[in-house]
């Protein structure tokens, strides 16, 4: 069965912190790994990643993928309160389903 | 534009009623889907479509009736819901697999509470 598994579930951190967060995957025919941000509507798309070792960038934030060690990371520096939310990893095989992992509920505090 | 727009954004209906959700994207995506998300929770697959074509259906309760009028809309039509059914409601869509994206851009959610 495919798993997608986040960690940690929950984090509180002050601003100006650096936080990683982790999503492990085991997934039959894998395609693509995805990060998303979910406040309190709707998941917004932040990364796909389909290579491994090559990481991707957008502002303070960046995710990398290892494909052998099957994982992902999101990094997110010099954190603000803009950033609290939940991030959803989601892993896409050769269906049209996204596996979703629990999601990791970041709390940055001023 | 990676805009999915959805109506209403918030529906509150008793369990006799009859309801329907909408869902319009013009990225020209190809693909189409429906979520249920239950609070703290992730997204959890209703139903997909593919060329307007219903590709997958997970197990759905026939109270949920969805239906892709062209490629560009997508509805769910909903009667005789159950209490439990109460949740937010998310549309995707996103490009064809060939395409070789799969990336799936989320609406902002109907939040649906039945009485």
């Amino acid at each position: 069965e495919d798993k997608v598994v986040q960690s940690p579930l929950s984090l509180v951190v002050h601003e100006g912190d650096t936080v990683t967060l982790n999503c492990s995957y085991e997934v039959t025919n894998f395609r693509s790994l995805l990060w998303y941000k979910q406040e309190k509507k709707a998941p917004t798309f932040l990364f796909m990643l389909t290579s491994s070792g090559i990481e991707k960038k957008s502002g303070r934030l960046s995710s990398i993928l290892d494909k052998k060690e099957l994982f992902s990371i999101l990094n997110i520096t010099a954190t603000q309160t803009g950033d609290s939310a939940i991030y959803l990893c989601a892993v896409s095989n050769s269906g049209y389903a996204l596996n979703f992992g629990k999601g990791t509920s970041l709390l940055v505090t001023p | 534009d990676t805009e999915v727009t959805q109506t209403p954004k918030h529906l509150v209906m008793g369990m006799t009623n009859k309801k329907s959700l909408k869902c319009e994207q013009h990225m020209g995506h190809r693909a189409m889907y429906w979520y249920k998300q239950k609070a703290k929770k992730p997204p959890e697959l209703m139903f997909v479509y593919s060329y307007e074509k219903l590709s997958i259906n997970e197990s759905v309760p026939s109270r949920f009736s969805p239906e892709c009028p062209n490629s560009s809309l997508l509805n769910l039509h909903l009667h005789a819901l159950q209490p439990e059914d109460s949740a937010l409601y998310l549309c995707a869509s996103s490009q064809d697999r060939l395409a070789g994206d799969e990336t799936q851009y989320f609406g902002p959610g109907t939040r649906l509470l039945v009485l």
